[in-house]
């Protein structure tokens, strides 16, 4: 079972170029999430979805996009990377409904933008 | 403004004793409290979860206590073991089942020393 399969596991930006991050899960869950970490920080939530069609902005959403349309599969959108966004990517997911149930992460995409 | 804090970025510990993280959070409209582990370059894993109706679980090793009244959880793992050194993130679940997510604090570097 591959729970989160997160890709690529790194990639080096410049400034002003643009990438997508990519998330899929194989748990048929319907809630998923992007958080990015930062050195010496917790995770901080960029955007979540709680179905496909369905995304909201979580605590920094600023410079990026998302868009769900299977249960799957949840891309990041960097438009116009920036040095800011310097930092390990981290996607989640977890079955709805489940009060309290973990959050299942992947491994991590390390992003440098220079 | 940090509504889960954990205030010491390190400690380390003869293997064998004790180990005991701790962890304060603002916010009491909280339901849930979870501990995850973090290896480098590696996902967080969940450890253990602590629902806001109890003031105890246990899952072999690990116990996580949970005061309501101070704002105020903890996390011992008993005996300490080499493969416990990880960074320990707390994270806490808001009302509604959280599909938004879960809040996490800044981590704290375990060290098990031999």
């Amino acid at each position: 079972n591959a729970g989160v399969t997160q890709t690529p596991k790194f990639r080096i930006l410049k400034i002003g170029q643009s990438m997508t991050l990519q998330c899929t899960q194989d748990m048929n869950h319907n809630y998923m999430y992007w958080y990015r970490q930062d050195p010496g920080m917790g995770l901080k939530l960029i955007y979540y979805s709680v179905g496909a069609g369905i995304t909201d902005k979580g605590e920094v959403p600023n410079g990026y996009n998302v868009s769900r349309s299977t249960t799957e599969d949840f891309p990041l959108r960097l438009e116009l990377a920036a040095p800011s966004q310097t930092s390990v990517y981290f996607c989640a997911s977890r079955p709805q409904g489940a009060q309290g149930s973990p959050l299942h992460f992947g491994n991590g995409t390390r992003l440098t933008v220079t | 403004d940090q509504q889960v804090k954990q205030n010491s970025p390190s400690l380390s510990v003869q293997e064998g004793r004790i180990s005991i993280l701790n962890c304060d959070y603002t916010n009491s409209m909280f339901d849930y409290f979870l501990w995850y582990k973090k290896y480098p370059a590696e996902g967080p894993t969940f450890l253990i979860s602590i629902s806001s109706i109890k003031d105890k679980n246990e899952d072999g090793r690990f116990t996580v206590f949970l005061n309501k009244s101070a704002k105020h959880l903890s996390l011992h793992i008993v005996p300490s073991q080499p493969g416990d050194s990880a960074v320990y993130f707390c994270a806490a679940s808001g009302a509604g089942g959280g599909a938004d997510g879960l809040t996490f604090g800044k981590g704290t570097h375990l060290i098990i020393q031999p």
